[in-house]
Parts: C-alpha cells; sequence; structure tokens
C-alpha cells in the first residue's frame, strides 16, 4: 500500500506570493491533518478534514487555508507568503475517528525569499 | 492536551539502552504516539500506546505510561547508529474526535559507535 504523498517536496517563493501544497492521504483513509515544522516553534497543527469538511483549526491567521476533495485528497494555501511562512509542511493521513494511527507524508519543504 | 515536554537532547553508545522522556498535561490524553524523524524526512510512526495500558513492548522499542505522573518513555534496547534521529512523543486529547495531535519539541538521540 502508498503511503502519504505530498507534492512539491520543495518550493520556493519570494514574498507576496501565495502557494498550494497537496497532500494524497493512503488509499481508504479519509481524513488529513496539515501540521507546520518549524525550528523556533515545533510542530504546530494547522487543519483537519475529514469527508471534505474542516473538523479541527489552529491557531494560524487566515492566510492560511485548506481544503479536502472527495477523493480525499488535500490541499493547503498560503496567501501572501511572509518569510516566517518558511517551514516543513508536514501532512498526516488516518481512517479517522478515536485511536487511529496517523501516518505522515515526507512534507513539503517551503522557503520563502 | 497543549504541554509536552521532552528533554532536547540524549547521547549513548551503540549497544546501550536509549531511554526518552516525556511528560504531558491533558489527563484526559486517550492515545500517546512516539515518532522519529530522520534529518530531511517526515515523521514515521514508532509505537503508540492507549491510555489505560502501562506498557508495550514491540521488538527493541518499550513504552511505559505513567498516568499518575503523567509520564510517558520509550526505551530503545540495543541501540545502533541507525537509531540516531529526532524522537517526538505527542498526546492526543480526549476531546478530539478526530486527529489532532500536540507534539513536543523533540528528542535528539545521538549514537557513538
Amino acid at each position: 500500500k502508498a503511503g502519504v504523498t505530498q507534492t512539491p517536496r520543495y518550493l520556493i517563493k519570494t514574498r507576496g506570493q501565495q502557494v498550494t501544497l497537496s497532500c494524497s492521504p493512503i488509499s481508504g483513509h479519509r481524513s488529513v491533518s496539515w501540521y507546520q515544522q518549524t525550528p523556533g516553534q515545533g510542530l504546530q497543527f494547522l487543519f483537519e478534514y475529514f469527508s471534505e469538511t474542516q473538523r479541527n483549526k489552529g491557531n494560524f491567521p487566515g492566510r492560511f487555508s485548506g481544503r479536502q476533495f472527495s477523493n480525499s485528497r488535500s490541499e493547503m494555501n498560503v496567501s501572501t507568503l511572509e518569510l516566517g511562512d518558511s517551514a516543513l509542511y508536514l501532512c498526516a493521513s488516518s481512517l479517522g475517528g478515536q485511536g487511529n494511527e496517523q501516518f505522515f507524508g515526507p512534507g513539503t519543504r517551503l522557503t520563502v525569499l | 492536551g497543549e504541554d509536552v515536554e521532552q528533554s532536547l537532547f540524549l547521547s549513548v553508545r551503540e549497544g546501550d539502552s536509549s531511554v526518552i522522556n516525556c511528560t504531558y498535561t491533558d489527563s484526559s490524553s486517550t492515545y500517546l504516539y512516539w515518532y522519529k524523524q530522520e534529518p530531511g524526512a517526515g515523521l514515521q510512526l514508532l509505537t503508540y500506546i492507549f491510555s489505560n495500558m502501562d506498557m508495550k513492548q514491540d521488538q527493541r522499542l518499550t513504552v511505559l505510561l505513567n498516568k499518575k505522573d503523567k509520564h510517558l518513555s520509550l526505551r530503545i534496547a540495543d541501540t545502533q547508529t541507525g537509531d540516531s534521529a529526532i524522537y517526538f512523543c505527542a498526546e492526543r486529547d480526549r476531546g478530539s474526535t478526530l486527529g489532532r495531535l500536540y507534539f513536543g519539541r523533540g528528542t535528539q538521540l545521538t549514537v557513538w559507535p
């Protein structure tokens, strides 16, 4: 069974631009969560989707948004990029519901210049 | 479920046991997880324990949970140089019907040959 895939793996943008990151969960998984990882703040929760609905949202500005499609694939978008948005963005998939293991993708490394 | 604490560094000799410690604050946590992250990679789920268990063993890994002290540990037997990585402890609170995890800052394990 293929693991969680994220595209692109690396991205370089400049301040003010916007970016879209993609995550394909493990086949059969319906829940997708996104995390931002930085050296200063560690791993921070962005949002969580289940069956195309955002079920939970972390403490990030409105520039960060996401969505989930009917095939469970998810995208997150960051508009008006700032230097501080440079980070590793990780996607996790699970079946959904209590107690399920969460499997992470390799991440997308975003660099904002 | 927002304060997960870990020591930042641990060094051991190859062949010794490693013990990585974690404390958490949410007494309603249901599942506690250990993830491993190698340089440039995503998070690899190592093991997890349900909050009604005291111990879980999986090959070289032993997880101990002390609910009274809200203390979780990961013991790696016969540590190898390939175990060098960052290890994250994470908790999932009972209030979350889906997958939000709260992570510690990670423990950098260095294994010396």
